[in-house]
C-alpha cells in the first residue's frame, strides 16, 4: 500500500510566520503535489515536482515556494503567512506513468491568526 | 475559469436508492477523467477511472458514464449505502501533461439511512 504522510495534522500560525508543511510518500513515486483544498474550489495545485530537485508552479504559487531535496520528502513553504492562506493543505504522489492515480495524504489544516 | 466544474455542491439520497453526481468539463484536450472520494479529516482516494476512448466505466456499485461530445461525465452508485457519505470530486486529465490533474469543486453526498 502506498502511505503518504504529512507532518502535521493541525497548525496554528500567526500572520508573518514562516510555516514548513513536510511531505513523505514510501513508494519511490517520481511526483510529487502539494494541493489547498477550499470550499467550493475543490483542490487547487501551488506546486509540483517531477525529480529531485526540479520543481513547477501549479495554478496558485504566490505565497509558496518548495523544497525537494530527496525523492520521498517534498516540502511546502509559507514565506510570510497570511490570513488567506488559512485552508487544508494536501500532498499526493504518482509514479509519474500515464493515467495512473495520485495518492494522497491525510491533509494538514492550517489556521493562520 | 474553472475547466471542472461540479455544479450541485451537494446531494441528499435514501439508503438503497441512485445516487447520480455530475461534472462538466471545458477543455476538450482532456482525455482521463477520475473520481475521487474524501472523508473528513482525510487525504482524497481514488474511486474509479475512465479514458476517453471509453463511454462507462463499471466497478461494482459505482459506474461513470462519459459523454465527450457534451464534455459531461456523471458518477452513478448504485445502491447507495450510507458509508458512501463523503465529498467526491471529479478531476480530469491531458496525455501530454503527465500526472497532473484538474479537479471540481466536489459535490458532498448524504446518504440517509
Amino acid at each position: 500500500d502506498v502511505k503518504v504522510t504529512q507532518s502535521s495534522r493541525y497548525l496554528v500560525k500567526r500572520t508573518g510566520e514562516k510555516v514548513f508543511l513536510e511531505c513523505v510518500q514510501d513508494m519511490d513515486h517520481e511526483n510529487m503535489f502539494w494541493y489547498r483544498q477550499d470550499p467550493g474550489l475543490g483542490l487547487r495545485l501551488i506546486y509540483f515536482s517531477y525529480d529531485v530537485k526540479m520543481k513547477e508552479k501549479g495554478d496558485i504559487p504566490e505565497g509558496y515556494s518548495v523544497s525537494r531535496e530527496k525523492k520521498e520528502r517534498f516540502s511546502l513553504i509559507l514565506e510570510s503567512a497570511s490570513t488567506n492562506q488559512t485552508s487544508m493543505y494536501l500532498c499526493a504522489s504518482s509514479s509519474g506513468q500515464y493515467q495512473e492515480t495520485q495518492y494522497f495524504g491525510p491533509g494538514t489544516r492550517l489556521l493562520v491568526l | 475559469d474553472q475547466q471542472v466544474k461540479q455544479n450541485s455542491p451537494s446531494l441528499s439520497v435514501q439508503e438503497g436508492r441512485i445516487s447520480i453526481l455530475n461534472c462538466d468539463y471545458t477543455n476538450s484536450m482532456f482525455d482521463y477523467f477520475l473520481w475521487y472520494k474524501k472523508y473528513p479529516a482525510e487525504g482524497p482516494t481514488f474511486l474509479i477511472s475512465i479514458s476517453s476512448i471509453k463511454d462507462k466505466n463499471e466497478d461494482g456499485r459505482f459506474t461513470v458514464f462519459l459523454n465527450k461530445s457534451a464534455k459531461h461525465l456523471s458518477l452513478h452508485i448504485v445502491p447507495s449505502q450510507p458509508g458512501d457519505s463523503a465529498v467526491y470530486f471529479c478531476a480530469a486529465s491531458k496525455s501530454n501533461a503527465g500526472n497532473m490533474l484538474t479537479f471540481g469543486g466536489g459535490t458532498r453526498l448524504m446518504v440517509k439511512p
